[in-house]
């Protein structure tokens, strides 16, 4: 069963201190992994994309990597701000053709002053 | 570049009424997708347009839900009748075609069933 699973399902952290989230998948086979970032309210915005053969890719203070092979992805943000308190979520997309997006069930992230 | 537009952005109706959400996609973007996020959790698929044609719909309660995309542009997307357990976030996205190109997701429309 194509599953994304992420961790923790929540984290509290003080500005200016780095984390980072965990997603682990069973989708298969693999096309694309995504990070999305779901400010309350809002829809989500892409982050990152990144295909079988990237493992790392960044975005400003965010950076992603992408283990193929143990089919793990980690959200890195570095030097936190209170504006990065939000909902993180990883997508998965299966090999173009089958149009199948499995949503993972995000992580709340809460940024104190 | 106008983004994926929804209306309304809130409401509430008593269970057994009948909803209607609208999403206007970005223009020239042939795949539309509605999904519906509980709070909490991760969006879940209703219903994937491929310009005018279904692409997805399996995981649509088809007893009370419909969704139509006209002249394969903007989308509408029904509840009749409501129930209780269908409060969520309704999140309307667009992309330009296939599942390797990035999803725009509009703001969402939260229904409250009471």
């Amino acid at each position: 069963k194509n599953q994304v699973e992420q961790s923790p399902q929540s984290l509290i952290i003080l500005e200016g201190k780095n984390c980072t989230l965990q997603c682990n998948y069973t989708v298969s086979p693999f096309s694309n992994l995504r990070w999305y970032k779901q400010d309350t309210g809002r829809g989500p915005v892409s982050l990152t994309i990144m295909t079988f053969s990237e493992n790392t890719k960044s975005n400003g203070r965010y950076t992603a990597t992408l283990d193929a092979d143990t089919k793990q992805s980690s959200l890195h943000i570095t030097a936190s701000q209170l504006s990065d308190s939000a909902s993180y979520i990883c997508v998965v997309s299966a090999r173009p053709g089958t149009y199948k997006y499995i949503f993972g069930t995000g992580t709340r992230l809460k940024v104190l002053a | 570049e106008a983004g994926v537009a929804q209306s309304p952005r809130y409401k509430i109706i008593e269970k057994r009424q009948s909803v209607a959400f609208w999403c206007n996609p970005i223009s020239g973007h042939a795949t539309l997708y509605w999904y519906q996020q509980i709070l909490g959790q991760g969006p879940k698929l209703l219903i994937q347009f491929q310009n005018n044609g279904v692409v997805d719909d399996s995981q649509l309660p088809k007893d009370r839900f419909s969704a139509e995309r006209l002249k394969g542009v903007d989308s509408t997307l029904k509840i009749q009748p409501a129930k209780l357990e269908d409060s969520a976030v309704y999140l309307c996205a667009s992309s330009l075609a296939g599942t390797s190109i990035r999803q725009y997701f509009g703001p969402g429309t939260r229904l409250t069933v009471t």
